[in-house]
């Protein structure tokens, strides 16, 4: 069943402009992770949030998580041609103790143009 | 730099025939996962492990999938008779899951492209 829905399904920006990508789930989480995946690969793991946590940063990554609203965001500021790829998140199952397998949404598919 | 590996990366078949893929997890994880990727359903779980023991596989349709780990460092997705419905691409991924406030980050292999004729 899908847990996280990305939106929007598509964003082109310009290089050097700020992309943000939404994720809502619907059950209750014990952390969010943010994945992205190049054409023709597989994914890689960019962030993860805790349920406990408001925010994180990793370099040009701002993650926010809103366990109230269900939701959190990705933030890439000063994006590069690069960060073309189609970005994912996934959440637990929120049960008490991880079983360890995550549900991903279907992504948010971002093109940079240079 | 530990990865997990595939293989093959790709495989055309026919109709009918048995399919076989392979992957190696990263050393000492614990936990490996099978997923099925195409444009319609998105990224889909099939089944998965922890210490090789199958957790659950409820993703995968029973008649024609198997998954197993014949020991720590190889998993296998067979499909048998394959069908080009099963035409995606197969990823399989690996973790260390601990459980409670764990990170179950997961580590993707690059996949195998599968089409079925």
């Amino acid at each position: 069943s899908q847990q996280g829905e990305e939106d929007p399904q598509a964003l082109s920006i310009q290089e050097g402009e700020n992309a943000t990508m939404n994720c809502s789930y619907k059950t209750s989480i014990n952390n969010l992770q943010w994945y992205r995946q190049n054409s023709g690969r597989g994914l890689v793991h960019l962030i993860l949030i805790r349920s406990n946590e408001r925010e994180k940063h990793s370099g040009r990554l701002r993650v926010t998580l809103d366990t109230s609203k269900k939701s959190s965001s990705l933030l890439i500021t000063a994006s590069r041609a690069a960060d073309t790829a189609s970005y994912f998140c996934a959440t637990d199952n929120g049960s008490g103790g991880s079983q360890g397998n995550l549900i991903f949404g279907k992504g948010t598919k971002l093109s940079v143009k240079p | 730099d530990a990865r997990v590996t595939q293989t093959p990366r790709h495989k055309v078949t026919e109709m009918g025939q048995e399919v076989t893929m392979r992957c190696q997890p990263i050393l000492g994880h614990n936990t490996v996962f099978w997923y099925r990727q195409t444009m319609m359903q998105g990224l889909e779980l099939l089944a998965y492990f922890r210490n090789r023991a199958p957790l659950d596989d409820s993703g995968m349709p029973k008649d024609r999938f198997s998954a197993e780990m014949p020991d720590a460092t190889l998993a296998t997705l067979k499909i048998q008779p394959s069908e080009p419905r099963d035409s995606a691409v197969y990823f399989c991924a690996s973790g260390l899951v601990l459980g409670g406030w764990g990170t179950d980050t997961q580590y993707f292999g690059p996949g195998t492209r599968l089409t079925v004729l």
